[in-house]
Parts: structure tokens; sequence; C-alpha cells
């Protein structure tokens, strides 16, 4: 596709329950970015890939959360017993390096019940 | 680590009148500095950037200042129009990818 794909756009899940996260960049970007915004806040940070190795995963708040990009292309955000406090829309994004413009998806909003 | 503060939180102004936003930041080391805007319910996009080695950009209606010294930077839209509405994120980063965003200033333009 054209930009950044980024599946459920919704979910809606009970606390406790796993949850993954889809996100295809733009074809061709080696770099992937997960944000996750809250509402009435900015993205914030939470890890990004070059290729497919993690170059940085300082903004994961704690061990529930988990990202891979096995291929270095698609990536998936996993979250473990899911907490009220992790609802929130999750924004992916990508570039074609470190240092160009990353390109947004729509986001997954997801909503812990 | 970094730290970005964005003013105000809601801005309002009449159709054809300017509007600014500013943004402070923490770290010194930060050299990319652009500005998002995002429709609700979708993604945030990039309407402008500057590189630290700039004091200035233009881009039609819209420009960015950086004032390095006082880790500064503001967003300026002239002639504001009912479609500039929406809610806009100022940036600071060493790269364009790992980015850390202001709270967000709503732009309210009144027709």
């Amino acid at each position: 596709g054209a930009g950044v794909s980024q599946t459920p756009s919704n979910k809606v899940t009970e606390k406790g329950k796993y949850v993954e996260l889809r996100c295809d960049p733009i074809s061709g970007h080696t770099a992937l970015y997960w944000y996750r915004q809250s509402l009435g806040q900015g993205p914030e940070f939470l890890i990004y890939f070059q290729g497919t190795g993690a170059a940085d995963d300082s903004g994961l708040p704690n061990d529930r959360f988990f990202a891979v990009r096995p291929e270095g292309s698609v990536s998936t955000l996993k979250i473990q017993r899911t907490e009220r406090g992790d609802s929130a829309v999750y924004l992916c994004a990508s570039s074609l390096t470190l240092n160009t413009e990353a390109f947004f998806g729509q986001g997954t909003r997801l909503t812990v019940v | 680590g970094e730290n970005v503060e964005q003013h105000p939180s809601t801005l309002s102004v009449q159709e054809g009148d300017s509007a600014v936003i500013k943004c402070t930041y923490s770290d010194s080391a930060s050299n990319y500095f652009p500005w998002y805007k995002q429709e609700l319910g979708k993604r945030p996009q990039l309407i402008i950037d500057i590189r630290s080695n700039v004091g200035e950009k233009k881009d039609q209606r819209i420009a960015v200042t950086l004032n390095k010294t006082a880790k500064h930077f503001s967003l300026h839209i002239t002639e504001t129009q009912p479609e500039d509405s929406a809610v806009y994120f100022c940036a600071a980063s060493i790269t364009r990818g790992k980015l850390v965003f202001g709270a967000g200033t709503i732009l309210r333009v009144k027709s």
C-alpha cells in the first residue's frame, strides 16, 4: 500500500488479556517506530527498529510490552496482562532511514475494560 | 532525556488572523524540530520542519522559527482558514524518527 497500515483499527479487550497490534510499514522503509498517544497528549515514543533489530526500546513502559519485526518489514507490538492504563491509541510510523521523514499510520485504538 | 513544553494548550483565532504556537526544549543536542498537524481521529501529518543550522523556514502560510540559544521554536500560521483547525504538535529530536513531542495545541479558527 501507499502508506503505513495498522490493524486492527480498534481493539477492545478485557483486563488481563494479551493483545497483538500489527504495523505494515511503507515498502522499503528500514526504520519503524511505535508510539503511544493518550487522550489529550502528544505521541510518546515506545520503541524503534532499524531493520530487524530493536535499536532503542527505552520507551517501553514495562516488561509487559514487547515488539518484534522478524523480517525487517511488518512489526507486531505485544502487550501481556493488559491493564486499564494501557488504553490509548498506538501509532506506528516508518521512515526510509532513521534520519528521513517519518510517516504515521492511522493508529490502533486500544481499550482495556 | 529530552523534554518539550508547548504553549498554549488551546488557541482560538478569527479567520484571517495569525496563530502562533511556541515550544521549548531541554536537550541542547536536539537538532531537528518538526511540527505535526493532527485532525480528529486521524494520523499526525508533518507540516513543516527545521534543522538547527537554520533560523527560519517558510512554506506558504506556515513558518517556523528557531532560537537555539534560548532553546525555543515557534510555529506561525498566517491568514488562518477554518481548515487549519486541528491539534498541532511540536517535537524535538536528534533524529527524524525518534521524536519527543509536546502536549499539543488545539487550534480553532472561527469563521
